[in-house]
């Protein structure tokens, strides 16, 4: 299995302004996903994040918006940026384990006012 | 063609009661089908899964019935219990062996009643 922490659980940010969440895991992974998920909704993928090369987006969404970092196989960081309140939503990050078990993190609760 | 069709929205079930979720599905090329559990402030669980060459799947009062044919697939919680409340995800992928694009379901919030 693979556990996945994220920082920070949740926040309340004020519009215009960025909200950097990070994703720790306990296994060195080749790819970790990030999803959002807005209230009541399912999960849709924001970006596939390799270690050594550009995220992948997913149509929708944009580098500038939602950039990525993946400095090693265990972390990834995803930045939401010039927030308004549409962003509010869900943050997961997300592994593959085992190869079609997928795991996901507890997720950052994020509202902006 | 990519989607998965999952119903119901929401479900209420007594406690000791059956409850049983339903997803459709169009692209014959998913494989695998997972089954998830999430929980209010919680990331999602996989739950049980299925892969297409088997028509059911049993984990202790977790059962998953697929027909190939109709291409759709179920979840049936026996013995439904309080502590089941929880949104559950039905999703697909198209590929058996390695990553590839997981489609989820819309979600369905299931409420277990004393």
């Amino acid at each position: 299995s693979a556990v996945i922490s994220q920082k920070p659980s949740r926040d309340i940010c004020q519009r215009g302004t960025s909200l950097t969440i990070q994703c720790q895991v306990d296994s060195q992974v080749t790819m970790m996903f990030w999803y959002r998920q807005q209230p009541g909704q399912s999960l849709t993928l924001i970006a596939t994040a390799n270690q050594g090369s550009e995220a992948t987006y997913e149509s929708g969404f944009v580098i500038d918006k939602f950039p990525i970092s993946r400095p090693n196989l265990t972390f990834s960081t995803l930045t939401v940026s010039n927030m308004s309140p549409e962003d509010s939503s869900i943050y997961l990050c997300s592994v593959f384990h085992n190869p079609n078990e997928q795991f996901f993190g507890p997720g950052t609760r994020l509202t902006v006012l | 063609q990519q989607q998965v069709k999952q119903s119901p929205q929401s479900l209420i079930v007594q406690k000791g009661g059956i409850s049983i979720i339903n997803c459709a599905y169009e692209n014959t090329a998913f494989d695998y089908f997972p089954w998830y559990q999430q929980f209010p402030g919680k990331g999602p669980a996989l739950l049980i899964a299925i892969r297409p060459d088997v028509s059911e799947k049993k984990e202790g009062r977790f059962t998953i019935s697929f027909n190939k044919s109709a291409k759709q697939f179920s979840l049936h919680i026996m013995d439904s219990q309080p502590g089941d409340s929880a949104t559950y995800f039905c999703a697909a992928t198209p590929n058996s062996g390695g990553y590839q694009k997981v489609t989820f379901g819309t979600g369905t919030k299931l409420q277990v009643i004393p």
